[in-house]
This record gives structure tokens, sequence and C-alpha cells, in this order.
């Protein structure tokens, strides 16, 4: 069964940094492209970042571009959003989601971490 | 890149059939047939319903059936039940190599 379990979420204050972390298991994890998903409070789903299976290609979001860096570490089987530089407006839930096929679709998500960024 | 556009809601009795639009531009879905579309009921995480335009993952019901034409993708819900009451998400592959996700829609089952 695959799951996808994301954690590190929590309250920083405007300008600070957070790490989020996903930890997975029901898949061969470096066959697979992963990505990042977010959704502010009461709002849509807005697409953060994706890294390839061997984590030598990364694409990010204008929104996060500078700011955020995806990474992932195969021997774990774990993927990674180091967060700088946060603002208001990224205060999300934050969704891990396994990504298949290339251009990639999301065809299985973690339960989301939530991020608050206030001071 | 700005969001696709959907319907904010659809709604349609039980057995009825409701058909979901989203709209992009030519950098994203009318280039590519790279188009997926998501349900998300209240608090979970988004479910893959539809991917590549058309195609069906596993496990999905073969209620869910998806296309496009030009700019504009659907999804269409044949014999709507309760239970696809929900939040459905579109998305797309565009010319940056980048994705973007639709507005969303709420599904309403009268």
């Amino acid at each position: 069964e695959v799951q996808l379990v994301e954690s590190g979420g929590g309250l920083v204050q405007p300008g600070g940094s957070l790490r989020l972390s996903c930890a997975t298991s029901g898949f061969t994890f470096v066959s697979y492209g992963m990505s990042w998903v977010r959704q502010a409070p009461g709002k849509g789903l807005e697409w953060v970042s994706s890294i390839t299976g061997g984590g030598g290609h990364t694409y990010y979001a204008d929104s996060v571009k500078g700011r955020f860096t995806v990474s992932r570490d195969n021997s774990r089987n774990a993927l990674y959003l180091q967060m700088n530089s946060l603002r208001a407006d990224d205060t999300a839930v934050y969704y891990c989601a396994r990504s298949s096929g290339w251009p990639f679709y999301f065809d299985y998500w973690g339960q989301g971490t939530l991020v608050t960024v206030s001071s | 890149q700005s969001a696709l556009t959907q319907p904010a809601s659809v709604s349609g009795s039980p057995g009825q059939s409701i058909t979901i639009s989203c709209t992009g531009t030519s950098s994203d879905v009318g280039s590519y047939n790279y188009v997926s579309w998501y349900q998300q009921h209240p608090g979970k995480a988004p479910k893959l319903m539809i991917y590549d335009v058309s195609a069906r993952p596993s496990g999905v019901s073969n209620r869910f059936s998806g296309s496009k034409s030009g700019n504009t993708a659907s999804l269409t819900i044949s014999g709507l039940q309760a239970e696809d009451e929900a939040d459905y998400y579109c998305s797309s592959y565009t010319s940056i190599s980048t994705y973007v996700f639709g507005t969303g829609t709420k599904v309403t089952v009268l």
C-alpha cells in the first residue's frame, strides 16, 4: 500500500524558515517523481514544486522560486521542502504527492501538514 | 501562470450526468494532452480521478470520464451518486515545465 506522511509544519514568523518532510513507503521511491502541492485555507490547490526520481531535475512555481528548495533522499525514501523567507501568503496545508508519468500526474497524496506564517 | 477556469459550482440529481469544464490557454490545456482531474472531499487529501485527458486510474469508477477540445477540458460524471459530492480540480502541464490547477468546482448532489 502506497503511503505518504508529511511532517514539519507549524507556526513560523514572517521571514523565517521551515523544512517539511514526506516519508514514503509501499513503492519503489527512486522510480517516481515527487511533488509538493499546497492549499491555502478555504482556497484551491496550487502546485509548488516537483523533482524527478533521480533528483537531477527540479521545478518550481514562480511564487516560490528562489525561496523554496525541493530535495529527496532515495536511501531514506524521503522527500523534503526547505522553505526560506516565508511570507503570510505561504500559509497553507502542504501535500506531498507521488508523481507518475512525464509530464507528471499526481497519483497518490499524503494527508498534508499545515504551515502557518504569522507574527 | 493564471489558474485554469472552472465553474464555481455544478449540481445534479442522483442518476443524472454532469459536466465540469476547465478552460486554459494555448500555453497549457490547448497544447498538451496532459490534463488531470482530482476529487477532494472536505478535510481530505485530493484523489486522482483522470489523467492524460481521459485515462482512468485503476479503482476509479467508469462513471468518470474526461475529454478535451481546444483550450477546454471536461470531466463528466454519469449516474451521479451522493458520494460524488465533493470539490473537483483540473490540472495541466504548461509550456514552461510547470503545472497549473483549476479554480475548483463544488459538485452538489441534490
